[in-house]
């Protein structure tokens, strides 16, 4: 079946780096995504990673692939309290059409 | 604004009562998506468009659901006889290839 796993928050300091993991189940997933959600706003794509990738690093974001655990994580380096959101992760099952399946959602925390 | 738009942006509505929610992509955006959010939740996946044919729909999207996108640009997403589980924020997000844009979405709360 599909699932996205994450856990539910997470608090850091500003200017520590924030990883925020995900673990997903359908191993035929092509791309796996990151989106941001803050309060009152909708999506927005962060970043993705193609399923043949083991890291893809867009500036302050790392993203880290490990197919064999089907693990994904996020690490935002020199976390700003602007950061503050809920992240998702996604991942797009090729067997799915074009469907997206959504984790809950980790609020992360920054801390002035 | 060329981003993805959605009206109304909230709605109140007495159970049993039918609602229709709008969605206006970008418009050069052939794919277009429903997805459902609860609170404390992720999106879940309703429907997805290519032009104006519904290629997939979800489990969740009971009888009382029914969208359209007639000629390929904007999408109506109708629920009739409205149910209290049927509060949520519904999200309409578009994309040409791979990235998807998202709306800000419309809450629907239903008494």
């Amino acid at each position: 079946g599909e699932d996205v796993e994450q856990s539910l928050f997470l608090s850091v300091r500003e200017g520590d780096s924030s990883v925020i993991n995900c673990t997903y189940t359908d191993s035929s997933s092509t791309y796996l995504y990151w989106y941001k959600q803050e309060p009152g706003a909708g999506l927005q794509l962060l970043t993705y990673i193609f399923s043949n990738m083991d890291m893809k690093q867009d500036q302050r974001l790392t993203v880290l692939l490990n197919k064999k655990d089907k693990h994904l994580s996020l690490r935002i380096a020199d976390t700003q309290t602007g950061d503050s959101a809920i992240y998702f992760c996604a991942e797009e099952p090729q067997t799915g059409g074009f469907k997206t399946i959504f984790g809950a959602g980790t609020r992360l925390f920054v801390k002035a | 604004d060329t981003g993805v738009s959605q009206d109304p942006r909230h709605k109140i509505t007495k159970r049993g009562q039918n609602v229709t929610f709008r969605c206006d992509p970008i418009s050069e955006h052939n794919r277009l998506y429903w997805y459902r959010q609860t609170l404390g939740q992720g999106p879940e996946f309703l429907t997805y468009f290519q032009n104006e044919a519904q290629l997939e729909k979800s489990r969740l999207l009971s009888d009382r659901f029914s969208a359209e996108r007639p000629k390929g640009s904007f999408s109506t997403l109708e629920i009739q006889r409205t149910e209290q589980g049927d509060s949520a924020m519904y999200l309409c997000a578009s994309s040409a290839i791979r990235e998807a844009f998202f709306g800000q979405g419309t809450r629907l709360t239903v008494v």
